[in-house]
Formats: C-alpha cells, structure tokens, sequence
C-alpha cells in the first residue's frame, strides 16, 4: 500500500491503559510528523522526526512518547492519559523537514479516552 | 505570536453561487500560506499555496500582505465542494521548520 497509513483506526482506552500508535509511510520520505486535532482547537503539531531524529517536541506532556526505528515507522505510545487527549490523531510525512507543500497526512487514529 | 484564523467555522451556498472562506493570519515575517482540503471519509490533503499562484479544482486564493488575509475563492461552488477547508501557516526565518499553523477550519457545505 502506498501512502501513510495508520492503525487502528479507532482507539477506546482507559485512563490507566498503555496502548501505542502506528504510522507507516511507503513514499520514501525522510520527515515524519504527529499531529493532534481536536474539536475544540486548530490542529497542533506534536512532534517532529527528521532522519529517524525528533527535531521538535511542542511541549507534549510526557504521558505521549513517539518513537521512530526507522525512516518508514512512526509510533506513539500513550499512558495514562486524560480524558481531555481524545482527539484525532494525524501522522504525516515529507520528503524533508520543511517541506510543507508536499505533507501527506494519514487518515488518523481516533481516539477516546475515558 | 503566529495565528490563523479561520472566522467561519461553516458556510454554506447553493450550487453556481460564488464561495469565499476566509483566512487572516498573524506573523511577523514572511509567511508561506497553504490551504488544505478534508473531504468526506478522506485525509487532509493540500488543496493550494501561495507560492504557486495556481488554480487548483476552480479555487484561487491571493495572499494580501496588507490585511494580513489569504482568502480562498471559487466564482461558481458545486456539491463535491463540500468538505472541511483549512488554511494554515508555514513560517520563514527563526521559524522551525516543519511547522504548520493550522487555522480552525472551515466546513463548507454546497446545496444543489
């Protein structure tokens, strides 16, 4: 499959539950993003990975721990979460950090936590 | 600080009416501006930017330095229109890279 694809796609977990995200992108790019949506605030950048290396963290609580073994793989482990992390969870990636005009964005894990 | 803003959270025309969402922003550079497109059951994909001056499915959008304003226009909407609009911001020099503000969004709706 081409593209960026992410899994689950629907996400139910307690607040004392650890339970990870996956992204996977096969376009061969270098850059992979995490992006929080939720429907109260614009989408917010989490994370950044360039070259298997996070080049940012936008002051996510430690309760979120991206992971990245490779330039293909992205994951996001989740513990201990509050109900207030429900949201949509967009993975995207570019073929270099910067290059914004060509983020190709997942579908999303949607997430709820009670 | 860097802001989008989107100032109608939704719209809606009659199919062959003109549409425009707005886009106002705030930086204090040079900003890149895009608008991103999520149709239904779909993911976010990018629709234009500014840079590229270009007419993407009939919209066309003119970034205005002066009022701070990078609105998105189509002269005659049709129903496959609809879907949530996004305009975001990428920022130049002393920005991180990578970094797109997104606004709040628009979700068009197009009658027939």
């Amino acid at each position: 499959e081409t593209g960026v694809t992410q899994t689950p796609r629907h996400l139910v977990m307690g607040m004392t539950n650890k339970k990870s995200l996956k992204c996977e992108q096969h376009l061969g790019h270098n850059a992979m993003y995490w992006y929080k949506q939720s429907a109260k605030k614009p989408l917010e950048l989490m994370f950044v990975y360039s070259l298997e290396e996070r080049v940012e963290n936008n002051s996510v609580p430690s309760r979120f721990s991206p992971e990245c073994p490779n330039s293909s793989h992205l994951f996001l482990h989740l513990h201990t979460l509050q109900p207030e992390d429900s949201a949509l969870y967009l993975c995207a990636s570019s073929p270099t950090q910067g290059a914004e005009e060509k983020l190709f964005f997942g579908s999303g894990t949607q997430l709820s936590v009670l | 600080a860097q802001r989008v803003t989107q100032p109608e959270k939704l719209l809606s025309v009659f199919k062959g009416a003109p549409v425009e969402l707005k886009c106002n922003y705030s930086y204090s550079g040079s900003p890149e501006l895009f608008w991103y497109v999520q149709y239904s059951r779909q993911r976010l994909q990018l629709l234009l930017r500014h840079i590229s001056r270009e007419s993407i499915k009939g919209f066309t959008a003119d970034l205005n330095k002066g009022e701070t304003s990078f609105h998105l226009k189509k002269p005659f909407a049709q129903e496959e229109d609809s879907a949530m609009y996004y305009c975001a911001l990428s920022g130049a020099a002393g920005s991180t890279l990578g970094r797109l503000y997104f606004g709040r969004g628009t979700q068009l709706t197009v009658w027939p």
